[in-house]
């Protein structure tokens, strides 16, 4: 079956932090995106690549970085994490074409 | 611009009678439009996908959508609810692709289903 892995479910970190999130797929994807949902906001895309070393920025890109160095890893960087960024990230692949997303499970981000 | 709404934040139905999910959209040229579930604190999960064809479209868990080109419509249906149907729904549309940058969905804000025995 095919995956989208997030490495942590659930994470809590200090203000000020720098916070790592990764995301594999292992279906030769050539599209990763990020996305953090909000109650009441729906989903908002943070950052996109298309190709290795490739990025985009999404609609709210400010206070994050990403990587990446590998096709099938996609990782979302919090430089230095607020309160504000306390929520629910999702990670997801798709191929390039009319395909849809994969997702992954999410991980829920306290920021404390 | 490219965008999709929902209209409704929730829909209550009760089991056993059919449900109804709205999604209208806006996107330059054909649209591909998709269904996705997600239930309590877990990703979202594909339900079917309109490319071209036939407008009825059928999906996992019994769910199929209707494409109404002329009212920009992509609703979600289901002849009989489940009470394990309960999640959010969200739509989504992927319209005009800039070639060789993939192509992103553009999301809904997601309808809460509940469906009560």
């Amino acid at each position: 079956d095919v995956k989208v892995t997030q490495s942590s479910r659930y994470l809590v970190k200090r203000t000020g932090e720098k916070v790592f999130l990764e995301c594999v797929q292992d279906m030769d994807h050539e599209n990763m995106f990020w996305y953090r949902q909000d109650p009441g906001l729906g989903l908002r895309l943070i950052y996109f690549s298309y190709d290795v070393k490739m990025k985009e920025k999404g609609d709210i890109p400010e206070g994050y970085s990403v990587s990446r160095e590998k096709k099938e890893r996609f990782s979302l960087i919090l430089e230095s994490a607020s309160t504000n960024q306390t929520s629910m990230y999702l990670c997801a692949s798709s191929f390039r074409g009319r395909s849809g997303y994969t997702f992954g499970s999410g991980t829920r981000l306290t920021v404390v | 611009a490219q965008s999709v709404a929902q209209p409704e934040d929730q829909v209550n139905v009760a089991e056993g009678n059919p449900l109804t999910v709205k999604c209208t959209y806006s996107v330059s040229g054909n649209p591909y439009l998709f269904w996705y579930v997600q239930y309590p604190n877990r990703g979202l999960q594909f339900l079917l996908k309109y490319i071209t064809g036939d407008n009825l479209v059928k999906g996992s868990y019994g769910f199929e959508a209707e494409f109404n080109k002329s009212q920009t419509s992509f609703h979600l249906k289901k002849p009989s609810a489940l009470v394990s149907d309960s999640a959010l729904y969200f739509c989504a549309v992927r319209g005009f692709m800039i070639y060789n940058q993939g192509g992103k969905l553009i999301f809904g804000q997601g309808t809460e289903l509940s469906v009560k025995p």
